[in-house]
């Protein structure tokens, strides 16, 4: 049984550029949530999908963008990035009382 | 707003000793409480789950204690093995609508040395 699975692992973008990160839940999962980690802290959540819709926000502002499709996998977007926007990005999947994490996105920005 | 603090941010032990790593958090309000590992570069894996209603969870080697009247938990490692070296963070479930997040503290960096 595939867990959480994440794509690209790595990868380098420009200020300005735009980028988007992909993410399949665990099986039988129909909940995503993605949270961004910059080196040295602790994940911050950014948003989580439920039934296609964004049911919940962090702090974060609308450079910021997601989609859930009907096979429960997910897409988070940024939009003119910024140095700033340099972390991991994890998504993870939840059941009922569970919650598993992928092994996140790498991502750059020069 | 949540926060989550975790002392110490890093910690260096010789093998085999038993280890207390401290999380506290400001509101009272959540429904459970976790424990996970990280290992450089990569993502998080659950070691522990405390519900909301319980006061300690085991697993192995890995004990949690939750408090919530006093917003702290605590994670207890036993017989500590250089295996065990890793980033250990604490993340609070709280509720917001139909939604539930995760508020994690900055994480204790363990090491253990052989």
């Amino acid at each position: 049984d595939a867990g959480v699975t994440q794509s690209p692992t790595h990868l380098i973008k420009t200020r300005g550029q735009q980028v988007t990160l992909r993410c399949s839940p665990k099986s039988g999962h129909d909940t995503v949530s993605w949270y961004q980690q910059a080196l040295g802290q602790g994940p911050q959540f950014i948003f989580q999908y439920y039934e296609e819709e964004e049911r919940q926000r962090g702090n974060f502002p609308d450079r910021f963008s997601g989609h859930q499709f009907p096979n429960y996998s997910s897409e988070l977007n940024v939009n003119a990035l910024l140095l700033g926007d340099s972390a991991l990005y994890l998504c993870a999947s939840s059941g009922m009382n569970t919650i598993y994490f992928g092994e996140g996105s790498w991502l750059t920005v020069v | 707003k949540q926060e989550v603090t975790q002392i110490p941010a890093a910690l260096s032990v010789p093998e085999g000793e038993n280890l207390v790593l401290n999380c506290s958090f400001t509101d009272s309000a959540i429904y459970n409480l976790q424990w996970f590992r990280q290992d450089p570069g990569k993502g998080l894996t659950s070691l522990l789950l405390i519900q909301s209603s319980q006061r300690e969870q085991t697993s192995g080697r890995l004990n949690a204690s939750l408090d919530k009247s006093s917003g702290r938990s605590t994670l207890y490692i036993a017989a500590s093995q250089p295996g065990d070296s890793a980033t250990y963070l604490c993340a609070v479930g709280v509720s917001s609508g139909s939604a539930r997040q995760l508020t994690f503290g900055s994480g204790t960096q363990l090491t253990v040395l052989p």
